[in-house]
């Protein structure tokens, strides 16, 4: 079953931050995020893994939590080159290395 | 960097045709994944394999069928295209860590639409 992303879509003015939330049924093992501009393929952001530490790198970073088998983006002081699609990966407990992607969320980043 | 090609940007094809999509990495990766992507669906696995001659069904299995005969090549194939099978067909490959560490390096897409 796919993990349920929310918001399905969001716009933003530059300099405005974004929260996109990453929902599972499932006890997951890790949570990755992709980007994918438009027109192009899926690029890696990071991975957040069972019990390992919050990841981020320049003004987009992570959280993971376990329990509620939820993760969250956080974009911050959002820039025109954020626009795209955003998906989470799951992965179960299982550690198969398959990944379950959700359904997307649209961020938008207006000038 | 990991380079994912697939060999066909654009297929247009008849119901009932036989189709290859061919897909190809270059940095010894162990897994590789077919996905299908729709508008307001995400992203969703068809297949993936985790060695040669090895494959897995993934969430959306039917009417696919896939091909490893060589570790670098991994094959979509669609016995009898119908129309419901139009879309955005992604190929992915990645390290093979058994560690829930391996990152995707996707292709660039093969669109394919069935008349």
């Amino acid at each position: 079953q796919q993990p349920v992303q929310s918001p399905q879509a969001v716009i933003l003015r530059e300099g405005e931050d974004a929260v996109i939330n990453c929902s599972s049924s499932k006890a997951l093992y890790s949570v990755h995020w992709y980007r994918q501009k438009h027109g192009e393929a899926p690029v890696f952001l990071m991975i957040l893994l069972k019990g390992g530490e919050q990841k981020g790198h320049e003004k987009i970073s992570a959280s993971f939590n376990e329990k509620k088998q939820q993760s969250s983006l956080y974009l911050t002081a959002s820039q025109l080159s954020y626009s795209g699609t955003y998906f989470c990966g799951t992965e179960d407990t299982r550690a198969t290395n398959k990944l379950i992607f959700g359904t997307g969320t649209l961020l938008a980043v207006q000038p | 960097d990991v380079k994912v090609t697939q060999s066909s940007r654009y297929l247009v094809k008849r119901t009932g045709e036989k189709v290859f999509l061919e897909c190809v990495q270059d940095m010894d990766h162990e897994n590789m994944f077919w996905y299908r992507q729709d508008p307001g669906l995400g992203l969703r696995l068809i297949y993936f394999s985790y060695d040669v001659k090895m494959k897995e069904k993934g969430d959306i299995p039917e009417g696919y069928s896939v091909s490893r005969e060589k570790k670098e090549r991994f094959s979509l194939i669609l016995e009898s295209a119908s129309t419901n099978q139009t879309s955005m067909y992604l190929c992915a490959s990645s390290l093979g860590l058994i560690s829930g560490a391996n990152v995707l390096t996707f292709g660039a897409g093969s669109r394919l639409t069935v008349l």
